[in-house]
């Protein structure tokens, strides 16, 4: 079965930079693309980024466009988010999630990021 | 402020009927497939209906989706306790080059 692992949150400073993990298994990974959406404590999603199957192609929410980036890795089966430049507003659960020609499949259980001094 | 729009709530009695609304615009629903999810509190979403009417395999039939110009709704019938949870819209906007989704609407059944 498809499984979506994040890690990589925490709590980091306004103005430093963290990468977030997510170890996809159960499908073959190489054929779809990949999602990060996120959600702030207590308010609803907001969608981050996707790339494509292959890499080539990346879309991003204007809110974090020019700070994140997306990338993978067919080798591990892995997708991450580079994030800098944090803000006090960038703070949210952060999901991975698999995407099955254009619509969010699945969902991973998500990793938090708090940007706090 | 969402690029989709959905009431922050609705409500209603176990064995009833409710929908959701999602209104958005001609770059978004109007031109491409919507999708809904249910999230539970502290769980991750759920997809529930995609490309507009679709239910994936484990969803029950009590849960259907419609699409008409640029708003969609979702149906619940014979409503259950368990059905309480938040639900959201989402879809691509082609305009942006961005997913999008509504702002989320708390089920309560009463």
């Amino acid at each position: 079965q498809v499984q979506l692992v994040e890690s990589g949150g925490g709590v980091v400073q306004p103005g430093r930079s963290l990468r977030l993990s997510c170890a996809a298994s159960g499908f073959t990974f190489s054929r779809y693309a990949m999602h990060w959406v996120r959600q702030a404590p207590g308010k609803g999603l907001e969608w981050v980024a996707v790339i494509s199957f292959d890499g080539s192609t990346k879309y991003f929410a204007d809110s974090v466009r020019g700070r994140f980036t997306i990338s993978r890795d067919s080798s591990t089966n892995t997708v991450f988010l580079q994030m800098n430049s944090l803000r006090a507003e960038d703070t949210a659960i952060y999901y991975c999630a698999k995407d099955k020609l254009g619509v969010v499949d699945y969902w991973g259980q998500g990793t938090l990021v708090t940007v706090s001094s | 402020q969402s690029v989709l729009t959905q009431p922050p709530s609705v409500s209603a009695a176990p064995g009833q009927k409710v929908t959701i609304s999602c209104s958005g615009s001609s770059s978004n629903i109007g031109n491409n497939y919507v999708s809904w999810y249910q999230q539970f509190p502290a769980t991750a979403p759920k997809l529930l209906i995609y490309d507009n009417n679709k239910r994936p395999s484990g969803i029950p039939d009590r849960f259907s989706g419609s699409k008409s110009g640029t708003s969609a709704t979702l149906g619940i019938t014979g409503l259950q306790t368990g059905d309480e949870a938040d639900y959201y819209c989402g879809t691509w906007d082609s305009s942006l080059s961005a997913g999008v989704f509504g702002g989320g609407t708390e089920l309560t059944v009463l």
